[in-house]
């Protein structure tokens, strides 16, 4: 696609309840990224993937967060058994390389929020 | 561990002045990006600064790199309305990923 798509725009939990987040980035972008980012805070790095390999998962906050991309396109963020503090803005984004020259193309976002 | 700092986190302007944004990062940096983000939207790339000295301007916008200060800045000139959004930056060391600075709350009144 032109850019890069998430789905749902909008999600509301209930807390305990599991949530997934989809991140459809650019056809052929090898390089995928999570992001969370808090009201009024920069974005904080979660997940890296290139292509079907997750490469990078220090940033995942706790073992409730799990991330795939098995076919090396479309990825989903899960978040089980969601607790308040896990309200955020959740951004993917995605690369054609590695730390591109062009930068990282992102997405809309997922905004949850844990009630 | 690498971290980015931006000053300021909020800043008022009127329509035509000038200003600076500056943002340190504190080990070395492969790369320094420039991101704005409106209310609500997700984050526009703005630039992308590659090497000490790097220099970029688009309309009133100008960012500069300065790698062994580890510093890049944000000029903005004649600020306009339209300019009033949150800008990041943010930087990359070995790894892939962003490590993101707080943002700059910029709002320019007419």
């Amino acid at each position: 696609g032109a850019g890069v798509s998430q789905s749902p725009r909008y999600k509301v939990a209930k807390r305990g309840q599991d949530v997934a987040l989809r991140c459809d980035p650019i056809s052929g972008h090898v390089s995928l990224f999570w992001y969370q980012q808090a009201l009024g805070q920069g974005p904080e790095f979660l997940t890296y993937f290139q292509n079907e390999a997750q490469l990078d998962k220090s940033g995942l906050p706790s073992d409730r967060f799990f991330a795939e991309r098995p076919e090396g396109s479309v990825s989903t963020l899960k978040i089980q058994r969601t607790q308040q503090e896990d309200s955020a803005v959740y951004l993917c984004a995605s690369s054609l390389g590695g730390p591109g020259t062009s930068g990282y193309t992102f997405g809309s976002g997922t905004r949850l929020t844990v009630v | 561990e690498l971290k980015v700092e931006q000053n300021p986190l909020f800043l008022s302007m009127q329509e035509g002045k000038n200003y600076t944004i500056y943002c340190n990062y504190s080990t070395t940096s492969d790369r320094l990006y420039w991101y704005r983000q409106d209310p609500g939207k997700s984050l526009e790339s703005l630039f992308v600064l590659l090497s000490n000295g790097a220099v970029k301007q688009e309309g009133r916008l100008m960012a500069s790199l300065d790698t062994k200060a580890r510093l890049s800045t944000l000029h903005i000139t004649a600020a306009v309305h339209d300019l009033s959004a949150t800008y990041f930056c943010a930087a990359n060391n070995a790894g892939n990923m962003l490590t993101f600075g707080g943002g700059t709350r910029l709002m320019v009144k007419p």
